[in-house]
């Protein structure tokens, strides 16, 4: 199994492009998040699905987008990149019904804004 | 508002010491506290995690302590080793609403 698989790993973007994080996973999970890490905040919640053509958002969406068209595939699309998105991005993805989120997380797209 | 609270953002332990890393949480709906561990350059990873029914919970070298009427529950790391050097970062869940609250994370440093 490969788990929680994020691309790219590493990216550069210039201010109001456009970019798609994929994540993708092979555990037949129904629930999947994408969480921003920055030094000294902590993982901050972006948007998270329950299932298929379901989502919804967290504690920080601005300038984000993010659909589920199938289980697997959990894509999170900036569509006009600013410097304040500068970060690590973490897809994880859980089990749904667990009542306990144990997150599998990927191991993180690093983002740099200019 | 921060929800889950932690301290110290950073903690330097000799090999063979405790370490000790704190939260406390505001929302009393909270009822599932989970800890995760990061490498670096890694997604952290779930360590252990405690419900609020219990007031301990160890697995190995690692414990839960919680106390539900202070709102706190730390992470007890016993005989630390050097390859324990990670971040730590304790968080909170509310029922079944699949949004995990973290704190912004602790930089253990175990010391040969």
């Amino acid at each position: 199994n490969a788990g929680v698989t994020q691309t790219p790993k590493f990216q550069v973007l210039k201010t109001g492009q456009s970019m798609t994080l994929q994540c993708a996973q092979d555990m037949n999970h129904e629930y999947m998040s994408w969480y921003r890490q920055d030094p000294g905040m902590g993982l901050r919640l972006i948007h998270y699905s329950v299932g298929a053509g379901i989502t919804d958002q967290g504690e920080v969406p601005n300038g984000y987008n993010v659909s589920r068209s199938t289980t697997e595939d959990f894509p999170l699309r900036l569509l006009s990149a600013a410097p304040s998105q500068t970060s690590v991005y973490f897809c994880a993805s859980s089990p749904t019904g667990t009542g306990a989120n144990v997150l599998t997380f990927g191991a993180g797209s690093r983002l740099t804004v200019l | 508002q921060q929800q889950v609270k932690q301290s110290p953002q950073s903690l330097i332990v000799q090999k063979g010491g405790i370490s000790i890393i704190n939260c406390a949480y505001e929302n009393t709906a909270f009822d599932y506290f989970p800890w995760y561990q990061q490498f670096p350059g890694k997604g952290p990873a779930l360590l252990i995690a405690i419900r609020p029914d219990v007031s301990e919970k160890k697995e190995g070298r690692f414990t839960i302590s919680f106390n539900k009427s202070a709102k706190q529950f730390s992470l007890h790391i016993m005989d630390s080793q050097p390859g324990d050097s990670a971040t730590y970062f304790c968080a909170a869940e509310r029922g079944s609403n699949y949004k995990l609250t973290f704190g912004k994370g602790t930089l253990l440093t175990v010391n040969p």
